[in-house]
């Protein structure tokens, strides 16, 4: 199974500061397709998990353009350029180029 | 509004079944392939199985054999028929949308339904 390693695993963030988690995968992302089969979740406390970031870098339909994805191959990053308090949760980069799906492990951010 | 709703959670002992149900509303169902993921308590996100619009399925591993996921597109609804359940199952159930983004992306997210294994 590809194996997704996040980090940090914390994430304690003053409002209006940006933030970044990494993502790595054990094996290529890359389709031939010329798509990062790697999308980007955030799970706000007691909800279900939210898309934010597909295909590597694609805005999900209502997400604020303060969080950005980049990364191809096996590296990739999310980017929250100015953090506001509905940002807290968990974070989860997933791959889904190969079955079975993985998950990272996931990152928790918190307001400082 | 596009909307999935889970049902059929519940208490069962080891080696029990369940059937797990996840209602589809405001999207063409038969359009969209849809999956099964699940998250144990304070743990991180496992996708557990996948049904395509061709009826073609897949699973993780630790399933394969004992869970069967199934659709039923002219009632808009989700199947997982889970048997011969362990402890290890016990988890928050949650049925999920590929999006029309392309990817495999899951852009819609039921509520959950809990599951637990437990004698």
């Amino acid at each position: 199974d590809v194996v997704m390693t996040q980090s940090p695993l914390s994430l304690p963030v003053t409002p209006g500061e940006p933030a970044s988690i990494s993502c790595r995968s054990s094996q290529n992302l890359l389709h031939s397709d010329g798509n990062n089969y790697l999308d980007w979740y955030l799970q706000k406390p007691g909800q279900s998990p939210q898309l934010l970031i597909y295909l590597g870098f694609n805005r999900a339909s209502g997400v604020p353009d303060r969080f950005s994805g980049s990364g191809s191959g096996t590296d990739f990053t999310l980017r929250i350029s100015r953090v506001e308090a509905e940002d807290v949760g968990v974070y989860y980069c997933m791959q889904a180029l190969y079955t079975p799906y993985t998950f990272g492990q996931g990152t928790k951010l918190e307001i400082k | 509004e596009v909307q999935l709703v889970e049902s059929g959670g519940g208490l069962v002992q080891p080696g029990g079944s369940l059937r797990l149900s996840c209602a589809a509303s405001g999207f063409t169902f038969s359009s969209y392939d849809m999956h099964w993921v699940r998250q144990a308590t304070g743990k991180g996100l496992e996708w557990v199985s996948y049904v395509g619009t061709a009826g073609d399925t897949d699973y993780t591993g630790s399933v394969k054999g004992r869970f069967t996921i199934s659709r039923d597109n002219a009632k808009n609804s989700l199947f997982l028929q889970m048997n011969n359940l362990r402890a290890e199952d016990t988890a928050v159930y949650y049925c999920a949308k590929e999006g029309p983004t392309g990817g495999d992306a899951f852009d819609i997210w039921g509520q959950g339904t809990v599951v637990t294994v437990s004698s």
